[in-house]
C-alpha cells in the first residue's frame, strides 16, 4: 500500500521563488490536510480539503495556496518563498471525519528557504 | 478552548523497561478521539494507538497501551519492554467529533531508550 506519497523529500529554494509540494493518496480518503512542523511549535494546519473541489484555510494559511481537483491529489503551492517558510511539511489524509478517525501521514518534505 | 499538553519534553528509559508518556487534554466536547503518533529520526509520522471517548476499556496495540482516565482528562501512552527502536518523538493528538476540521497535537515527548 502506497498510502500518502509526498514529493520531493527535500527542497532548497531561494527567497521569492515559487514551488509546488505534491501529495497523492491512494486510499480514497475524502479529507486531506497540509501541516507544517516547526521546532517547539508542533504541527500546525495550513490548509485542508473535505473533498474534490472543496478547500479551506487552517491555522497558518498565509503564503500558501491549495487546490483539490481530484480525490487523490492535494498539492500545496508556495507563492513567493520566504525564510519563515523553512519547515517540514506533512500531507495527511483521513478516512472520515470525527473523533474516531486519525490521520495517515506522508513522509514529509523538508524545505529550506535561503 | 481545546488543547493537548505533553509536559515531558524528553525522557530516558532503560531497554526492556516500561515507560509512560504523559498527555493531558482539555475539551468541553463529550465525543472525541485520542491518538498517539511516533516520529522516528527519519521524520515520518506513524500512527500507534487510538482511544475513543466512549470506549470503556483502555486501548492496546501490541506493546502500546493507552491509560485513559476520562475524569482526569489524561491519555498516557505506556510502552512495555522498551526497545532501542522505540527512541523517537511521540505526539499525542485529539480529534473532535463535532468539529471535524480540528485535530489538535501536543508538542511532543522525545524518548531515548538506553541499552
Amino acid at each position: 500500500n502506497a498510502g500518502v506519497t509526498q514529493t520531493p523529500k527535500f527542497q532548497v529554494l531561494k527567497t521569492g521563488q515559487s514551488m509546488t509540494l505534491q501529495c497523492a493518496q491512494d486510499m480514497n480518503h475524502e479529507y486531506m490536510s497540509w501541516y507544517r512542523q516547526d521546532p517547539g511549535m508542533g504541527l500546525r494546519l495550513i490548509h485542508y480539503s473535505v473533498g474534490a473541489g472543496i478547500t479551506d484555510q487552517g491555522e497558518v494559511p498565509n503564503g500558501y495556496n491549495v487546490s483539490r481537483s481530484t480525490t487523490e491529489d492535494f498539492p500545496l503551492r508556495l507563492l513567493s518563498a520566504a525564510p519563515s517558510q523553512t519547515s517540514v511539511y506533512f500531507c495527511a489524509s483521513r478516512e472520515g471525519l470525527g473523533g474516531n478517525y486519525g490521520y495517515t501521514f506522508g513522509s514529509g518534505t523538508r524545505l529550506t528557504v535561503v | 478552548a481545546q488543547k493537548i499538553t505533553q509536559t515531558q519534553p524528553g525522557m530516558f528509559v532503560q531497554e526492556k523497561e516500561a515507560v509512560t508518556l504523559d498527555c493531558t487534554y482539555d475539551t468541553s466536547d463529550q465525543s472525541y478521539g485520542l491518538f498517539w503518533y511516533k516520529q522516528p529520526s527519519s521524520g515520518e509520522m506513524i500512527f500507534l494507538i487510538y482511544q475513543g471517548s466512549y470506549d470503556e476499556q483502555n486501548a492496546t496495540e501490541g506493546r502500546y497501551s493507552l491509560n485513559f482516565q476520562k475524569a482526569r482528562k489524561s491519555a498516557n501512552l505506556v510502552i512495555s519492554a522498551s526497545q532501542l527502536g522505540d527512541s523517537a518523538m511521540y505526539f499525542c493528538a485529539m480529534s473532535l467529533t463535532n468539529n471535524f476540521n480540528k485535530f489538535y497535537f501536543g508538542s511532543g515527548t522525545k524518548l531515548n531508550v538506553k541499552p
